[in-house]
C-alpha cells in the first residue's frame, strides 16, 4: 500500500462549483499534513496545512480524520484560476521529509 | 531573495551518457531533498540531506545515482549511465529543520531531463 493515496481524477468543474478531494495515508503515526498546488510545469507550492480540528483559508476547507486515516480538501465556489493539480502530502514518521501522493487534476472551465 | 536554484532547467542526452543536476538551496536553510516526478509514478522522494550529510537514501532507484552536498550552498545528483525511463522532472527544494513543516520546505523550478 503506498503511503499516501489520492482519488485518481481529473476532477472537471464549472465555474462557481464546489468540489472535494479525498486522501488516505497509510502510516498511523503520521504527525503533520498539508496541502500542495502544483501548476502545469511548475514546482508544488504549498496551499494550506491541514490541522486535526480542522481549518479554513478562503474559499478552501482542510479536514483531517485521524481514526480513518484520512484527509480531505473541499474548494468552494471554484475559479478559473483553480485549474491545477492539488496533491496530498504528509510528513514522514522521522519528522524529516514530506511525502507526496500523485496528486488529483482539477480542471475548472466557464 | 533567491529562492532554490537549479540548473539545467532543460536536458536532452542520449541513453548511456552521464547526467549532472545541479542545486543551490536557500541561504540558510539545512536541509536538501532531491525529487523525482513522472506522470506514472507521481511526485517521488530520493534522497535528503541534512547538515550536509545524506540521512535517507532509500528513494535512490539504483547504483546509477548518486547525489552529493559538498559544501552548505551546493548540491549534485549524478546519473551515469543514463536510461530513457529515467526522463522525469527532478525537484531540488530546501528547508531549515528547526521545525520542519509544510510552509518550510521550497522547490527550486525543476530540471526537466528527457533521455533518448
Amino acid at each position: 500500500r503506498k503511503e499516501v493515496e489520492q482519488d485518481p481524477g481529473p476532477f472537471n468543474v464549472p465555474e462557481g462549483a464546489t468540489v472535494a478531494f479525498n486522501c488516505t495515508y497509510s502510516n498511523s503515526a503520521s504527525q503533520s499534513f498539508f496541502w500542495y498546488r502544483q501548476d502545469c510545469r511548475k514546482e508544488p507550492k504549498l496551499l494550506m496545512s491541514v490541522y486535526s480540528s480542522g481549518n479554513e483559508d478562503g474559499r478552501f476547507t482542510a479536514q483531517l480524520n485521524r481514526a480513518s486515516q484520512y484527509i480531505s480538501l473541499l474548494i468552494r465556489d471554484s475559479k478559473l484560476s483553480d485549474s491545477a493539480t492539488y496533491l496530498c502530502v504528509v510528513l514522514n514518521q522521522a519528522g524529516t521529509a514530506l511525502i507526496f501522493g500523485k496528486g488529483t487534476t482539477l480542471s475548472v472551465s466557464s | 531573495d533567491a529562492g532554490v536554484i537549479q540548473s539545467p532547467r532543460h536536458e536532452v542526452t542520449e541513453m548511456g551518457q552521464e547526467v549532472t543536476l545541479r542545486c543551490k538551496p536557500i541561504s540558510g536553510h539545512n536541509s536538501l531533498f532531491w525529487y523525482r516526478q513522472t506522470m506514472m509514478r507521481g511526485l517521488e522522494l530520493l534522497i535528503y540531506f541534512n547538515n550536509n550529510v545524506p540521512i535517507d537514501d532509500s528513494g535512490m532507484p539504483e547504483d546509477r545515482f548518486s547525489a552529493k552536498m559538498p559544501n552548505a550552498s551546493f548540491s549534485t545528483l549524478k546519473i551515469q549511465p543514463s536510461e530513457p525511463r529515467d526522463s522525469a522532472v527532478y525537484f531540488c527544494a530546501s528547508s531549515w529543520t528547526g521545525g520542519l513543516s509544510g510552509n518550510t520546505i521550497y522547490f527550486g523550478e525543476g530540471s526537466w531531463l528527457t533521455v533518448v
